[in-house]
């Protein structure tokens, strides 16, 4: 079966244009996670989603980020106005439930110039 | 609030040598994951813990879950050039991972 899809893999965009970031999950599974890795770095958690949850936003940097999951699959990450410190492979990973164990995606990498 | 800890954070050895690192939350969890990364990749999930004082094994790499459910460590024997990535352990409360810094392990052929 299919992993966990995302796209583009790779985003150059300039200081201060948006972008989107697109997450397909692993059919079936209900959670949905986004993380930010910098180079060299571990995973900084951004949101979470569950199901027909609200979602949990706490790791999300600023209000310049924003993050949608549609009829409980698909997912966008948004980031308005970008930054050079935006600059990182945003990962996406989806589980069966909550605490399953995750499979991720192959990440988007975004450099802002 | 939550976090989970990891040492070392660079690690060198030659092949053949041992390697361990060492994971520490500031609260009890339910469940401790390992998950490798090698060079340009995703994390790749290795093994769930899930019981106080647990360990699996899986071919050369030990698991170990502590009695208090709080630390954890992964123990590679005879490591080789294969190994080399970055290891994550993610502590789970509830619902959501406490990822901790990870340890890059380097394995000199």
């Amino acid at each position: 079966g299919a992993g966990v899809s995302q796209s583009p893999s790779n985003k150059v965009t300039e200081k201060g244009k948006d972008v989107e970031l697109r997450c397909d999950p692993i059919s079936g599974h209900t959670a949905l996670y986004w993380y930010r890795q910098s180079l060299g770095q571990g995973l900084e958690f951004l949101i979470y989603f569950q199901g027909n949850s609200a979602p949990d936003k706490s790791g999300l940097p600023s209000d310049r980020f924003s993050a949608e999951r549609t009829g409980g699959s698909v997912s966008t990450l948004t980031i308005q106005r970008t930054q050079q410190e935006d600059s990182a492979v945003y990962l996406c990973a989806s589980s069966l439930d909550g605490p399953a164990p995750l499979h991720f995606g192959n990440g988007t990498r975004l450099t802002v110039t | 609030g939550q976090q989970v800890m990891q040492i070392p954070q660079y690690q060198h050895v030659q092949e053949g040598e041992d390697f361990t690192t060492y994971c520490n939350s500031s609260t009890t969890l339910s469940n401790i994951q390992w998950y490798k990364q090698r060079p340009g990749g995703h994390p790749v999930f290795l093994i769930q813990l899930v019981k106080s004082g647990e360990v699996k094994k899986q071919k050369r790499l030990t698991f170990q879950f502590g009695e208090a459910k709080k630390n954890s460590s992964l123990h590679i024997t005879a490591t080789q050039t294969t190994d080399v990535g970055t290891y994550f352990c993610a502590g789970v409360p509830g619902n959501q991972f406490y990822f901790g810094t990870g340890t890059s392990l380097t394995v000199i052929p």
